[in-house]
Order: structure tokens, then sequence, then C-alpha cells
């Protein structure tokens, strides 16, 4: 198994554009979330699904968009990007039987 | 609402030496709580979590925790820590069962030979 897969590895964006961030898992895996991880303040939720066609809203979900069409896959969507969306982001999934997170290795995306 | 604090931001030990992370939490009703590890640009890797049960829990590379329900703790400890252990450390907690995981701001383990 590949586990959980994030791509781009890296992106540089100019404030405005759109990009998406790709997650895919392939544990079958019910729960899957996004975060953002920013120095001094940790990980922060932006959005989480708890099933294919099931998303809501975390702790940061401003400026994001996400779906989620098939159990694998849960791309998250910058609209219009903010330097203020500059960070690190992770994806994670889980089953619903087990409490314990997998993360992806991340995606560091630097908005000029 | 669900918070974690973790109020050191960085924690020195020799090797060979005990060594605890501390994290207190506040969320209503029953806790779920967690501990997660990050290597240098890596992504997190689950160490332990309680959700009931034995208060003292065990977990990944020799770690453990313990839950301390009238202080709201949930410290984490290794008895003898190795330079391998040194890396950024992560407390989370969620309410019931939800995927609204609130993490700590992270305390950094260093340890030295």
């Amino acid at each position: 198994n590949a586990g959980v897969t994030q791509t781009p590895k890296f992106q540089v964006l100019k404030t405005g554009q759109s990009m998406t961030l790709q997650c895919a898992q392939d544990m079958n895996h019910e729960y899957m979330s996004w975060y953002r991880q920013d120095p001094g303040m940790g990980l922060r939720l932006i959005h989480y699904s708890v099933g294919a066609g099931i998303t809501d809203q975390g702790e940061v979900p401003n400026g994001y968009n996400v779906s989620r069409s098939t159990t694998e896959d849960f791309p998250l969507r910058l609209l219009s990007a903010a330097p203020s969306q500059t960070s690190v982001y992770f994806c994670a999934s889980r089953s619903s039987g087990n409490y314990e997170q997998y993360f992806g290795p991340g995606t560091r995306l630097t908005v000029t | 609402a669900q918070s974690v604090a973790q109020p050191e931001d960085q924690v020195n030990v020799a090797e060979g030496n005990p060594l605890t992370v501390k994290c207190t939490y506040s969320v209503s009703g029953n806790p779920y709580l967690f501990w997660y590890v990050q290597y240098p640009n890596r992504g997190l890797q689950f160490l332990l979590k309680y959700i009931t049960g034995d208060n003292l829990v065990k977990g990944s590379y020799g770690f453990e925790a313990e839950f301390n329900k009238s202080q709201t703790s949930f410290h984490l400890k290794k008895p003898s820590a190795l330079v391998s252990d040194s890396a950024l450390y992560f407390c989370a907690v969620s309410r019931y069962n939800t995927d609204k995981l609130i993490f700590g701001t992270g305390t950094r383990l260093q340890v030295f030979p």
C-alpha cells in the first residue's frame, strides 16, 4: 500500500491564482481530512469528510473548497490564493473503526 | 469548544534520562486523546491514543502517556530517551467519535548525547 499520497510536494502561486492540492489513499478509509501547519500554531483542521459525498468544515475553512466524489480521493481547492494561505498542507485518513490517523507527506505552498 | 495546550515549546533532555512532554486539554464530555510525532520534512506519525480504559497507555517506540481526568492532562513519557527521539511532538484531542481533531502547538524534543 502507498498509504496517503499528496501532490505536488511544492508549489508557488501568485496572489489570485487558483489550484488544487491532490490527496489520495489506498486503504479504503472512510474519514479524510485536510490540515494546515503554520509555525507556532500546530495543525489546524480545514475540512474533513466522513465518506464519499459528505464533507464538513473544520476550524479554518475560509478560502478553501473540498469535494469527495470517491472514497480514495479528497482534493483541496484554493479558488483565489492569498499570501495568508502560505503554509504546509497535510492530508490524513483513518478508518471508522480506528482512531489512528495516517498522514501524507505534505505539500509546501507559497503564495507571493 | 475543544482546546489543547502544550506549555513547553522545547524540552531538552540527556540521552538515557527519562523524558516528559506535557499536554493539557479542554473538552466537554469524554475526550479522545492522541500523541503524534513529526520528524523533519515528514508528515505526522501516530504514537498512541487514549479512548477509554486503563489510564496508562503504551505506544510506539517505548513511549507511554498517562490520562489524568482530574488534572485534564495527558503527558507523554519515556523512561530512557534516545537521540533518535529528537523530533516535534503534538498532542491532540477530539470529542466523542468525531473527526474534528484539535492539535496543540507542538513541543520540540531535543535529546543530547
